[in-house]
């Protein structure tokens, strides 16, 4: 079974300034698909970024990118120019690839502050 | 287009009620999943469904807790009966299978049994 882990429970940073999340996994599959996704406190849950694991280039999204490291299952989230709207819990998940619909595996979260 | 639609947005109820959470994905989508949410055990799959087939549902916790899809527009999570330990933020997700893998959640339903 696949597992990840994010190791911090909590992180703040100065509004303006670059913070990254870490995550790690745990897979025994060659192809895969990594997300970040954030849950302001309404708790709807929203897509930040994904990446597909046969891409070597990493992702981004505006101020959101990623570095996928994958021979050490590592997939950290740097936001740069952080902004009071960033606040938020940060799930890093994990899903298979292949054929048809797979469920994915969540990590516990990193509870984002964002200090004005 | 509306994104993925569940109803109700909050329930509370009592101990050995029966309860039902409700789900529209979006359209066109061929895949739904059901996720519950605890400070416990965090974000866990339940079940899921593609093109309207239960395909994993070793998730569920127990008999207690059943879900079915009956077309391509609905789905429902019924707990009966609800014990307090069931209390949690259920949510639905949909995605096109084979296109684009990303999952896109509803808003969730909040769920407290007393």
């Amino acid at each position: 079974a696949q597992t990840v882990t994010q190791s911090q429970p909590e992180m703040s940073v100065q509004e303006a300034e670059t913070v990254t999340l870490s995550c790690t996994y745990d897979t025994s599959e060659s192809d895969y698909y990594l997300f970040w996704y954030k849950q302001p406190p309404s708790r709807q849950m929203i897509l930040v970024i994904r990446q597909e694991a046969y891409k070597q280039q990493n992702a981004t999204e505006n101020r959101f990118s990623v570095n996928f490291q994958k021979a050490a299952k590592s997939f950290s989230l740097k936001i740069s120019d952080s902004q009071l709207g960033d606040a938020a819990m940060y799930f890093c998940a994990y899903r298979n690839s292949g054929g048809g619909a797979d469920g994915l595996t969540f990590g516990k979260g990193t509870h984002l502050i964002i200090q004005p | 287009d509306a994104g993925v639609i569940q109803s109700p947005r909050h329930e509370v109820t009592e101990m050995g009620q029966e309860v039902t959470l409700r789900c529209k994905p979006i359209s066109g989508h061929n895949s739904l999943f059901w996720y519950r949410q605890t400070m416990m055990r965090g974000l866990e799959l339940l079940i899921y469904f593609n093109n309207n087939v239960p395909i994993d549902d070793s998730g569920m916790p127990e008999d207690r807790f059943s879900a079915k899809m009956p077309n391509a527009s609905f789905s429902t999570l019924k707990i009966q009966p609800s014990e307090p330990r069931d209390s949690a933020v259920y949510f639905c997700a949909s995605s096109l299978a084979g296109v684009e893998e990303t999952q896109y959640f509803g808003p969730g339903t909040r769920l407290l049994v007393l």
